[in-house]
């Protein structure tokens, strides 16, 4: 089955400065890269995904890259605020899309300093 | 519009028990996923129905249960409780199965003593 690699497990970075996250998958079929971002106490909040025919795609201060050849794929977060705080996963499926079958990685923890 | 709601949010058993933990998705949603949560294994999938059937299931024992209703409202039921079981038990919610976005429940936190 599908295998979701992520790092760093924490990642603190000065306010302002940008953060950078990574994810390396093993199933060559998986076609659809959400990352989720979840605050204490929450359920995991959608926060951008991307899908296999895609490289790219932004939105605001986050970004998410794909590299299907080397089956990895990365989140960019620019101009770090305090509210950015939080645990982020990434995570595949090999079903284009929903909640069905998603494998996740282990999550980053990213504490944003004042 | 409502979101994902699960109830009840925190729930305290006994080993052996039996539970039964309550989703209700976004109006319109169809398919409902569950997910598990703990620090030491992360997100797991459990199972997803679409249109009151089971369409996918995760590597769960079969004491891990569920089932859809005609409303999209979705149950899932866990036997003979084990102390393993204590988690984060998460819902999810897409219009379809594939190719849309999933939105998550708060989550019920489900403590085994």
């Amino acid at each position: 089955g599908e295998n979701v690699e992520q790092h760093p497990s924490t990642l603190s970075v000065q306010e302002g400065d940008s953060a950078v996250i990574k994810c390396t998958y093993s199933d060559s079929a998986s076609n659809y890269f959400p990352w989720y971002k979840q605050e204490l106490g929450k359920g995991p909040q959608l926060i951008i995904d991307i899908r296999s025919n895609v490289g790219e795609k932004k939105d605001q201060r986050i970004a998410v890259t794909l590299n299907k050849t080397a089956k990895h794929f990365s989140l960019h977060i620019t101009e770090t605020q305090p509210e950015d705080s939080a645990v982020y996963f990434c995570a595949a499926s090999v079903r284009g899309g929903g909640a069905d079958g998603l494998t996740f990685g282990k999550g980053t923890h990213l504490i944003i300093q004042p | 519009k409502a979101g994902v709601t699960q109830t009840p949010r925190y729930l305290i058993k006994t080993r052996g028990q039996q539970v039964t933990l309550s989703c209700s998705p976004i109006s319109g949603h169809r398919s409902v996923s569950w997910y598990q949560q703990t620090p030491g294994q992360g997100l797991q999938f459990l199972f997803e129905y679409f249109s009151e059937t089971q369409r996918n299931k995760g590597n769960f024992p079969g004491r891990f249960s569920g089932r859809q209703f005609s409303n999209s409202r979705s149950e899932m039921n866990v036997s003979t409780l084990e102390l393993g079981d204590s988690a984060l038990y998460l819902c999810a919610s897409s219009p379809t199965t594939s190719g849309s976005e999933a939105f998550f429940g708060q989550g019920t936190r489900l403590t085994v003593v």
